[in-house]
């Protein structure tokens, strides 16, 4: 089955840089790749995707790539802001009829002001 | 609009006891889906519920089961609870069975076992 790895676990950086978490899967049917974001006793929240037929895609300060030939995807987030500061999840599925996503273990960021 | 909603909020079981969990969707949502959060992991999948069929199942055992209802809302069911099932318990909807459109999670029922 499919199995996601993320870095790092922890991640602090100064507000206004930048902050980059990267994820690898194992399984090459994989198609779909969401991040949630989960701020401290509340719900994981979908701040961005992509699909695999994309390399690349922004929205504001948030950006996702793809790599499928490696079979990675990274978030990166520009110019970071104190409300930044959550439990980042990256999630992959194989399969285009369910919602089995297999989550990462989670980034933690801390952004200092 | 209400999003998913989730009860209880909290729960305290002992070992041994039975708890059912219970999720409302985004009105329109025919998708139910059940994740397991342990602190400081992320969430894994227990079960999918798409038009009151089950659509799909993570590698829980058996104590677990679910079911979803004509109005799609849905229950999650624990029996002979033990102490490694305190978690988060995580219900998330979408309209369609594909989960591509990006789907919304409730906030979700902490359970504690002791």
């Amino acid at each position: 089955g499919e199995n996601v790895e993320q870095h790092p676990s922890t991640l602090s950086v100064q507000e206004g840089d930048s902050a980059v978490i990267k994820c690898t899967y194992s399984d090459s049917a994989s198609n779909y790749f969401p991040w949630y974001k989960q701020e401290l006793g509340k719900r994981p929240q979908l701040i961005i995707d992509i699909r695999s037929n994309v390399g690349e895609k922004k929205d504001q300060r948030i950006a996702v790539t793809l790599n499928k030939t490696a079979k990675h995807f990274s978030l990166h987030i520009t110019e970071t802001q104190p409300e930044d500061s959550a439990v980042y999840f990256c999630a992959a599925t194989p399969d285009n009829y369910g919602q089995n996503f297999v989550f990462g273990p989670g980034t933690r960021l801390s952004v200092l002001p | 609009d209400a999003g998913v909603t989730q009860s209880p909020t909290h729960l305290i079981k002992t070992r041994g006891q039975q708890v059912t969990l219970r999720c409302s969707p985004i009105s329109g949502h025919k998708s139910v889906s059940w994740y397991q959060q342990v602190l400081g992991q992320g969430p894994q999948f227990i079960f999918q519920y798409y038009e009151k069929e089950e659509r799909g199942r993570g590698n829980f055992p058996d104590r677990f089961s679910a079911r979803q209802f004509p109005n799609y809302s849905s229950e999650l069911n624990v029996n002979a609870l033990l102490l490694g099932d305190s978690a988060l318990y995580l219900c998330a909807s979408s309209f369609l069975l594909g989960a591509q459109g990006g789907y919304t999670f409730g906030s979700g029922t902490r359970l504690t076992v002791v």
